[in-house]
Parts: C-alpha cells; structure tokens; sequence
C-alpha cells in the first residue's frame, strides 16, 4: 500500500537555525499539506498547496515557514529562525484527486523537532 | 465547520465492542462526518466517513440519525492495538484540498 514518507525522524537543532523538514507524498496524489502537534495538544493545520502555490494556510503559518515542491516527488516545510515554541511534530498528509471522500488524507509517520 | 463534542476519553476491555458518540448540533445539509483514529507518535488516519443511516467498512462502522445531529463511531470486538485517540470532523464534500480541524479527540485505551 503507497505511504507517505518524512524525513528526518527527529530533527533537533538549536534556536534561531533554520530547518527543512521533508516529504515524500503518494505519488499520484495532488494535494499537500503539513499540520503540527505540539506534544499533548491537538494536531494543527498549518498549510495546504496545491498546483505549485500554497492554497490556504494558517495564523501559525507566517513568514517564518515556507513550503516548495523541488521537484515532482519532495514536499519540504522551511522553518527560518526557529523557535523554542516551534518544537512539535510536524506532519506531512497529502490527498487524491477527484476523490468522493475529500476528507481522506493520508499522513506520514511524522517529524519530531526539538528545539533547544 | 460545525462544532462537535466527544467524550475526552473511554476505557474498554479486548473484546468488547466500544461505541463513541459525537455531537454536531449545527451540522449543515452538506456536511459530511469523517472519522480519524492516531496511534502515540503516529499520524492520523483515516477510518470512516458517512452521511446518513449507517457505513460499515473493515475497520469500524458510523451510525447516523435521521436528524444528523450526532453519530456513533462503533469499533466491534477492541484489541490491546485499538488504543488510540479517535477524532470526529464534521464539514462539507469537497472534491479539492480541504484543510482537517481537529478537536481534543476521545482517547480509548483498551486493557486486557
């Protein structure tokens, strides 16, 4: 069964680095997103792209994160400047086309970021 | 989206049949109900979806109403591996992206 993958497992760097999360969706799937879980809190979205362009985003979302599709198969998540308060899992999902069920999204394993 | 409410947490034993029921008083004609399950340090996944009466799939079955103000997530027979955190989403059939609002979700831990 096709997964999504996300890399590193666990990433910890220090406050004020910048980090890329990445993401390798289901292949033929259009629709990318990245949520976070901040640990003992509910999961949060924080970005949706689509066609190459972010499609909605969240308040949490501001100009220190940012996302790119390099190439046909990575969906990254850039985290500049990071932030003690960013530490959280963060998630990577991605969903089909024309699907009857726009609610499946299917999620990756998770990153867990540690930042010290 | 429409609010809903669902208990912060169940126990049940293996075996048993564990039902969890979620409130969405403002639910809207075009509003489906969709139910995710998340393991510790996993992402969530998708079980169930429906929109009136009753779906069954491998995994779980969702009764719904006639006045769709509530549903009934049903898990028959629970295993040790069933614990997890179950999520009721309420909101509109898309055919597009669609951003998932979590709430606080119903922990179930099942004990043998």
């Amino acid at each position: 069964e096709p997964e999504v993958t996300q890399t590193p497992s666990h990433q910890v760097t220090q406050m004020g680095q910048e980090v890329i999360l990445r993401c390798v969706p289901i292949s033929n799937h259009l629709y990318f997103y990245w949520y976070r879980q901040i640990l003992g809190q509910k999961v949060e979205f924080l970005v949706s792209f689509y066609n190459n362009e972010i499609s909605e985003k969240s308040e949490i979302f501001d100009d220190q994160f940012s996302v790119e599709r390099p190439d046909g198969s990575n969906f990254t998540l850039k985290i500049r400047s990071t932030k003690l308060e960013d530490s959280a899992m963060y998630f990577c999902a991605s969903s089909g086309a024309g699907t009857s069920r726009s609610y499946e999204q299917y999620f990756g394993p998770g990153t867990r970021l540690t930042v010290t | 989206l429409a609010k809903t409410t669902q208990p912060i947490s169940m126990d049940s034993y293996e075996g048993q049949e564990v039902n969890i029921t979620c409130s969405h008083n403002n639910i809207a004609t075009n509003d489906y109900i969709t139910w995710y399950q998340q393991f510790p340090s996993q992402g969530p996944r998708f079980i169930i979806q429906g929109y009136k009466t009753k779906v069954t799939n491998e995994v779980a079955s969702l009764f719904i109403p006639a006045d769709r103000k509530s549903s009934t997530l049903s898990l028959p027979r629970v295993s040790l591996s069933d614990t997890a955190v179950y999520y009721c989403l309420v909101g509109a059939q898309r055919s597009n992206d669609y951003k998932l609002s979590f709430g606080a979700g119903t922990t179930v831990t099942v004990r043998a």
